[in-house]
């Protein structure tokens, strides 16, 4: 099955930039995701994005894919005190037809002021 | 906002008592998940349903149970909760990503927090 593996802690200061990675195992076309989670809050979605692409950006966000290794990352720029919460990673089953997501343990954030 | 709705947001509750959790949708989607988040191990899927009583087993379904009697509602059931059963659950419902991709995307409730003494 599906494993999505993730660093568990990082720490930036403000303005800095983050990168938070993650490495998936499903090695078939698929969507991998990136969730922020805040304290007392359930997940947000922040982008996805498909196997076969190399890289996304949206605002301050890049995402980078690195197919042959399987590894994923996130990137924010300006790194902001409002950022810090917990990352998912996440990967869209095989099994398609279950439309069901894996998750990565996730990647606590802090920024220092 | 997908207008998902959990309830109870809190409950503490005895081992060995029965507990359910409600996640009640407003938009008609077709897929709903029931997720447990636990520390060291992101969230793990319980059940999903994808229709009105049509269900099946996640990756960690042992001591759960769901109905769908309903398009609106999903509940998850603990027939007799157990302290390995504390956990903050959520659920999720299926939508479709941008209208040009072929991806869907998950959408969260706010989670149930619950804690079995």
């Amino acid at each position: 099955g599906e494993d999505v593996e993730q660093s568990l802690f990082l720490s930036v200061r403000e303005g800095d930039s983050s990168v938070i990675n993650c490495t998936y195992t499903d090695s078939s076309s698929t969507y991998l995701y990136w969730y922020k989670q805040e304290p007392g809050a359930g997940l947000q979605l922040l982008t996805y994005i498909f196997s076969n692409m190399d890289m996304k950006q949206d605002q301050r966000l890049t995402v980078l894919l690195n197919k042959k290794d399987k590894h994923l990352s996130l990137r924010i720029a300006d790194t902001q005190t409002g950022d810090s919460a917990i990352y998912f990673c996440a990967e869209r089953d095989v099994d398609t037809g279950r439309r069901a997501l894996t998750f990565g343990s996730g990647t606590r954030l802090q920024v220092q002021p | 906002d997908a207008g998902i709705t959990q309830s109870p947001r809190h409950k503490v509750t005895e081992t060995g008592t029965p507990v359910t959790l409600r996640c009640h949708q407003t938009e008609n989607h077709r897929y709903m998940y029931w997720y447990r988040q636990d520390p060291g191990h992101g969230l793990r899927l319980i059940h999903y349903s994808y229709g009105v009583k049509d269900t099946d087993k996640g990756e960690v379904s042992d001591g759960y149970s769901v109905s769908r009697s309903k398009t609106e509602d999903f509940l998850l059931t603990l027939e007799s909760a157990t302290s390995s059963q504390t956990s903050v659950y959520f659920c999720a419902i299926s939508e479709r990503g941008r209208p040009s991709s072929g991806a869907n995307v998950l959408t969260f409730g706010a989670g149930s927090r619950l804690t079995v003494l």
